[in-house]
């Protein structure tokens, strides 16, 4: 199973740009990348995924590394709102197709006015 | 709604009493997934339906944990003589299914949290 190392906390000054790491080192050609985040009492919420290649849509941007190891998360104007957990993970298949998420302890931002 | 529900949204009962949680995905989506989130942690698989195929259960933590899901619709998630070690937000997920779509992100319910007396 290809694994992710996050940093435990981060800070971002409301309307700048919040920039997230992530490590996965040991990632396979055909696994994805994908950030989800949860804000307090709820459940987990989509945000974006891929493969190689850079991607953008409305919530955010992913920029992924030429060698696939490392990748960023950047919310581009930061909100008070943004303030959760984030959770890099990558997706682990297997002969059944189960499409089933590892997931670490996740970065905890706080967004600050 | 358009998005996933679950029921209840707290239960609290005591030791040794079994507990069924109740999960709506979202019409259209053939893969439910179960998680448990312990306090202060990440999630924990549990068991994954895909439409009419055997469910992976390998994440149930012990025979006192079973699912059910009826095609592609609701799926209860049953926890017999509950200790309090179960207890923790329980989450379903579910995401369009395999083959061309077998990139689709997975979307949550706000979980069922589970407290044992």
């Amino acid at each position: 199973d290809a694994k992710t190392t996050q940093p435990t906390s981060m800070d971002c000054a409301e309307g700048r740009a919040a920039n997230l790491p992530c490590n996965h080192s040991t990632i396979s050609g055909n696994e994805y990348v994908y950030w989800y985040r949860q804000i307090h009492s709820q459940g987990p919420q989509y945000i974006i995924h891929g493969l190689k290649n850079n991607e953008t849509n409305e919530m955010a941007s992913l920029i992924i590394t030429e060698d696939r190891k490392s990748s960023t998360l950047i919310l581009p104007h930061a909100t008070l709102r943004d303030t959760a957990v984030y959770y890099c993970i990558v997706r682990l298949y297997n002969a059944g197709n189960n499409r089933k998420l590892i997931w670490g302890l996740g970065t905890s931002l706080a967004v600050n006015p | 709604g358009a998005g996933v529900s679950q029921s209840p949204s707290n239960k609290v009962t005591e030791k040794g009493k079994d507990v069924e949680l109740r999960c709506d995905p979202i019409s259209g989506h053939t893969a439910l997934y179960w998680y448990r989130q312990r306090l202060g942690q990440g999630l924990e698989f549990l068991i994954y339906f895909q439409g009419n195929s055997a469910p992976d259960k390998s994440g149930l933590p012990s025979d006192r944990f079973s699912a059910e899901r009826t095609g592609e619709s609701v799926s209860t998630l049953t926890i017999q003589r509950t200790q309090q070690e179960d207890s923790a937000v329980y989450l379903c997920a579910s995401s369009l299914g395999t083959g061309a779509r077998s990139n689709q992100p997975q979307h949550f319910g706000d979980g069922t949290r589970l407290s044992i007396l």
